[in-house]
């Protein structure tokens, strides 16, 4: 296994076009996780899949962002309309767990950055 | 509100320790996690702590007191690859990590 994989890694794209990017898991990890980090700043939570349930969506996920786990695998976030306020590292992690109980440790990918011009 | 804090920069000598510190205040804690960060990489888990006291892994250990809501990092027999910056995170009531915005490790040689 290669660990967590995100395609693109890097994007530009002009203000109000649509972008889309994708985070292949490990394959045994059944929870995805999406975060998004500005440079000089930790990683703020998106929204989190058990299998292909999307549990929970941070407030900071406007309307504009949409995310999808199909059959519970990969995992694709797009982002409608971006604004330059969208310029950022999108970091996709997994983990294994059946509970949260215990570290529940997260594996990154090594990142999708997004510019908006 | 729940909040994390880390130095924004901490500089130190090869071959020398470091301690980093991290405190929160969170609703609720279930564990608190300590990352490493490579410039324009992925996070790397480094450790865990959910009962106080002292983690050791190698040149790497982790402290916690939870009455205090504290933490550090302490790496010991510094590297130049050790450059990095380092993000401590919480686990809160709703199992949710909370993350510090990350101290960035300056290695001189």
């Amino acid at each position: 296994d290669t660990g967590v994989s995100q395609d693109p890694r890097h994007k530009i794209t002009k203000r109000g076009q649509n972008v889309t990017f994708r985070c292949d898991p490990i394959s045994e990890h059944n929870r995805l996780y999406w975060y998004r980090q500005t440079l000089g700043q930790g990683p703020e939570f998106l929204t989190y899949f058990q299998n292909e349930a999307q549990l929970e969506k941070s407030r900071l996920l406007s309307d504009r962002f949409s995310a999808e786990r199909p059959k519970g695998s990969f995992s694709t976030l797009e982002i409608q309309r971006t604004e330059q306020g969208d310029s950022a590292m999108y970091l996709c992690a997994s983990s294994l767990g059946s509970s949260f109980s215990g570290a529940n440790v997260l594996t990154f990918g090594a990142g999708s950055r997004l510019t908006v011009l | 509100g729940q909040n994390i804090d880390q130095p924004t920069e901490m500089t130190a000598t090869e071959g020398a320790i470091v301690q980093i510190n991290c405190t929160y205040q969170t609703s609720g804690f279930n564990g608190l996690f300590w990352y490493q960060q490579h410039a324009g990489e992925a996070p790397t888990f480094l450790s865990y702590n959910v009962l106080d006291g002292l983690e050791e892994k190698g040149r790497f250990s982790s402290f916690l007191s939870r009455s205090k809501g504290y933490s550090y990092l302490l790496l010991k027999e510094l590297q130049m690859k050790d450059s990095a910056s380092y993000l401590c995170a919480v686990r809160d009531s709703n199992y949710q990590l909370i993350w510090g915005a990350g101290t960035k490790l300056i290695i001189k040689p």
